[in-house]
């Protein structure tokens, strides 16, 4: 059974800095690629980050350029999303889903429950 | 404003047959498959439809996907109760070289 739990959420003050993990278990991970979604608060589905299954090609949403960084361990079967400057906007739910292949595309066969980022002061 | 157009709001009567729409560009729809989801209150999102039109297992076939040119539709027949819920459209932007999603329809079961 496939399963993708985030974890790394919390509250942190505007200008902060948070890691999200997301650990993934019930599937060849190094095979797949891997995005992180957000959705804040009462609002829609935002696309924040992708990256490829080897790892060797990432993909950022505008609003997280320069700020975000994904990255993934394959030997410990673990995707990551590095959050710097951050601001009060960056306030979501972060789900972690897997992409049905090996490159990016939009179609997450697999999500997580979601964690929790809280920017305030 | 989500780069992929979907009406906020849809609904229908018990039985019926509704659409949602999702309206693109040359760089996503146009070039691209498209991908629904759906997500019940309180929960994450659950692939819908993939490819445009083909349905994961477990997917009632009530469920349908449609595209043309660069507009996407999903059709819901028969509806129930139970498909209240909000549905997004994705697709993979080129120009973006990113994935782009609808801004979500909620669909209310009268």
């Amino acid at each position: 059974e496939v399963q993708l739990l985030e974890s790394g959420g919390g509250l942190v003050q505007p200008g902060g800095s948070l890691r999200l993990s997301c650990a993934a278990s019930g599937f060849t991970f190094s095979s797949y690629a891997m995005s992180w979604v957000r959705q804040a608060p009462g609002k829609g589905l935002e696309w924040v980050s992708a990256i490829t299954g080897s790892g060797g090609s990432t993909y950022y949403a505008a609003s997280v350029k320069g700020r975000f960084t994904i990255s993934r361990d394959n030997s410990k079967n673990t995707l990551y999303l590095q959050m710097n400057s951050l601001r009060a906007e960056d306030t979501a739910v972060y789900y972690c889903a897997s992409e049905y292949e090996g490159e990016v595309a939009g179609y997450f066969d697999y999500w997580g429950q979601g964690t929790l980022v809280t920017v305030s002061s | 404003q989500s780069v992929l157009t979907q009406p906020p709001s849809a609904s229908g009567t018990p039985g019926q047959r509704v659409t949602i729409s999702c309206s693109g560009s040359s760089s996503n729809i146009g070039s691209n498959y498209v991908y629904w989801y759906q997500q019940l209150p309180g929960t994450a999102p659950k692939l819908l439809i993939y490819r445009s039109n083909q349905r994961p297992s477990g997917v009632p076939d009530r469920f349908s996907g449609s595209k043309s040119g660069t507009s996407a539709s999903l059709a819901i027949s028969g509806l129930r109760s139970e498909d209240e819920a909000d549905y997004y459209c994705a697709a993979w932007d080129d120009s973006l070289s990113g994935v782009v999603f609808g801004g979500g329809t909620k669909l209310t079961v009268l």
